[in-house]
């Protein structure tokens, strides 16, 4: 089992439209959750950093994190067409973990 | 603040020869940096952690005589491809976490193509 699961999609949705994000881990040791925005041909940049369980809201983002169903999420308020690329969450306690990534589209 | 710099943002080199990648943190000390291996449409490939003033720490499979690593302040690390080849062909990024952080900055990246 790995680290930390993450669907690839790909995801399409319209402009406007609320996106979420999933990840799901198996260590219940993680206590570092960060979510990265990555363009193509781009090192990834980060998004999000929350430590342990709870929200964190930063304009139309909001980082949620279930410790106790280890599960972390991402939601991304009135999607943009910029807001296309892959988004990578991670985790970590000591050594990082990532997810494969999953890949967003925001049609206009 | 906590910008991570790439030099250069990509190289075309002969088979053979080898190439330096700069990862340079611009606004912060990097006690730790990281070096990655992306391949299109897949996810982060860890290479290496590197650690000021020690050597490196390679990920099983990833060759250290391959791929050199030097973290010689706390603002740069390279990377070096040595006598490289088409199959190193990649996309390669570093990263750095700042002191007390658990998080990690990423550089933009450096294309690799060998021809």
């Amino acid at each position: 089992q790995k680290e930390v699961e993450q669907d690839p999609g790909p995801l399409s949705v319209p402009e406007g439209a609320i996106v979420s994000l999933n990840c799901t881990y198996s260590n219940s040791a993680f206590q570092y959750f960060m979510w990265y925005r990555q363009y193509s041909r781009k090192g990834p940049e980060l998004l999000m950093y929350t430590y342990s369980s709870g929200n964190k809201e930063d304009g139309r983002f909001t980082a949620q994190v279930d410790k106790s169903s280890k599960y972390i999420s991402l939601f991304i308020r009135d999607s943009q067409p910029s807001d296309s690329a892959t988004y990578l969450c991670a985790m970590s306690v000591n050594q990082f973990y990532f997810g494969t990534g999953t890949s967003l589209t925001v049609i206009p | 603040g906590a910008v991570v710099s790439q030099h250069p943002s990509w190289v075309i080199c002969k088979s053979g020869t080898s190439v330096k990648i700069e990862c340079r943190s611009l606004d912060f000390q990097a006690t730790t940096m990281f070096w990655y291996r992306q391949f299109p449409k897949q996810s982060l490939m860890l290479m290496a952690t590197s650690n000021e003033g020690s050597k490196a720490t390679y990920e099983q499979g990833v060759e250290k005589d391959k791929f050199l690593i030097n973290h010689a302040s706390l603002t740069l690390s390279t990377l070096t491809v040595t006598s490289a080849h088409p199959e190193d062909s990649s996309f390669y990024i570093c990263s750095a976490r700042l002191v007390g952080q658990e998080t990690q900055y990423f550089g933009p990246g450096t294309r690799l193509l060998v021809l």
